[in-house]
């Protein structure tokens, strides 16, 4: 079957950095997506990685390694707004999105 | 960057009663439009994939006929759930596409549906 694995929840201090980790076992692969969604929100889209290595943006990076099945993203200078669930998504063979569950992250001052 | 609106954002509404949803893509003409639903604290769950002019393919277990799905044209997708009942109340998120199956989808901001 396929599978996304990401840590249910997360802490980090504001100004911290923090790493966001994504495991997944798909039936083929076309790119993996982050997005971040606030508490009743819809989701935002933050990255899409289909090479291996890593993306930056401002102060969020995502970074792929496929021969691993795994990715992660990093967010620096952690500010409270950060505050949200972080979605790891993976497009398979047939370019479905498969959706982990996502990682709430909780900044403390 | 693309902008994808949804109407209305809250709805609630008595059991038996239809509701519809819609969601357009205001600054893009999307060639596939989503349709997601959420319950509190899951992940998002693909409820169909439309593409304008063709009838929605449905994912397992979602029923088309009491999710009717309109795509009438490259920028609004309709959703609309027939009979609802309490156990449809949910968070309703579009998504739309622009180009092929690789590039990446937006997202509308969602209507939270509670049936009483």
């Amino acid at each position: 079957g396929q599978n996304i694995d990401q840590p249910t929840e997360m802490t980090a201090t504001e100004g911290a950095i923090v790493q966001i980790n994504c495991t997944y076992q798909t039936s083929g692969f076309n790119g993996l997506f982050w997005y971040q969604q606030h508490a009743g929100e819809a989701p935002t889209f933050l990255s899409y990685n289909v090479l291996d290595g890593l993306e930056e943006k401002g102060r969020f990076s995502s970074f792929l390694s496929r021969s691993k099945g795994y990715s992660y993203l990093l967010l620096k200078e952690l500010q409270m707004k950060d505050s949200a669930s972080y979605l790891c998504a993976v497009m398979d063979s047939n370019y479905q999105l498969i959706w982990g569950a996502g990682t709430k992250l909780i900044i403390k001052p | 960057g693309a902008v994808v609106s949804q109407h209305p954002s809250w709805v609630i509404c008595k059991s038996g009663t239809s509701v519809k949803i819609e969601c357009r893509s205001l600054d893009f003409q999307a060639t596939t439009m989503f349709w997601y639903r959420q319950f509190p604290k899951q992940s998002l769950m693909l409820m169909a994939t439309s593409n304008e002019g063709s009838k929605a393919t449905y994912e397992q277990g979602v029923e088309k006929d009491k999710f009717l799905i309109n795509h009438a044209s490259l920028t609004l997708s309709t959703l609309t759930v027939t009979s609802a009942h309490p156990e449809d109340s949910s968070f309703y998120i579009c998504s739309a596409r622009v180009g092929g199956a690789q590039e990446t989808q937006y997202f509308g901001p969602g209507t939270r549906l509670l049936v009483l």
